[in-house]
């Protein structure tokens, strides 16, 4: 079993649709959660973090926590074609060392 | 300010050359990190500096010798690599402690001929 799973895209949603990434983790010492973007070519860029379970909102990205079900989600509301990209889900147990998934590639249609 | 530098952007070098890759933040971060990153995977952490001193390798081979030589400034040495060391190199800095948010640079692509 991978450390940290993501569902497998490739994700394509219609402009001004509703993204909705999830993501789970096996290890139940996992403290801190992050989600980055990353563009074709380009390196990653940090977009969300969440801590504590619940929601966390930041313009049209919301990200929800559960660690009781060691589950942790990115919704991406009112897609735009800037929104074309790998989303990668990263836990840590706050020990320096981020386990990444595989990532979700979305492509938003105009 | 969330910038973290990397040079150069791209590097071809033969198995027989040394090179080094270079970054640089002025975040006043303490800890900084190089990353591996082949084609569609997640990066890979390959070493971690945390107050200048090396904290993590991650079992990397001799060919990649990192560098801290201030607070600032991030060097990966590279000697006698292979083809398959071809990738993305990631540099990455967070504030002290292994909680906090890590932010990439733009990444050096490196080819090994």
């Amino acid at each position: 079993q991978k450390e940290v799973e993501q569902n497998s895209g490739p994700l394509s949603v219609p402009e001004g649709a509703i993204a909705s990434l999830n993501c789970t983790y096996s290890d139940r010492g996992s403290q801190s959660f992050f989600w980055y973007r990353q563009y074709s070519g380009k390196s990653p860029e940090l977009i969300m973090s969440i801590y504590s379970n619940g929601d966390k909102e930041d313009g049209r990205f919301t990200a929800q926590l559960n660690k009781a079900s060691q589950y942790v989600s990115l919704l991406i509301r009112d897609s735009q074609p800037s929104d074309s990209a790998t989303y990668l889900c990263a836990v840590t147990r706050n020990d320096y060392k981020l386990s990444f998934g595989a990532g979700t590639t979305v492509t938003v249609r105009a | 300010d969330t910038e973290v530098t990397q040079t150069p952007k791209h590097l071809v070098m033969g198995m027989t050359n040394k090179k080094s890759l270079k970054c640089e933040q002025h975040m006043g971060h303490r800890a900084m990190y190089w990353y591996k990153q082949k084609a569609k995977k997640p990066p890979e952490l390959m070493f971690v500096y945390s107050y200048e001193k090396l904290s993590i390798n991650e079992s990397v081979p001799s060919r990649f010798s990192p560098e801290c030589p201030n607070s600032s400034l991030l060097n990966l040495h590279l000697h006698a690599l292979q083809p398959e060391d071809s990738a993305l190199y990631l540099c990455a800095s967070s504030r002290s402690g292994g909680a906090y948010e890590q932010f990439f640079g733009p990444g050096t692509r490196l080819t090994v001929l």
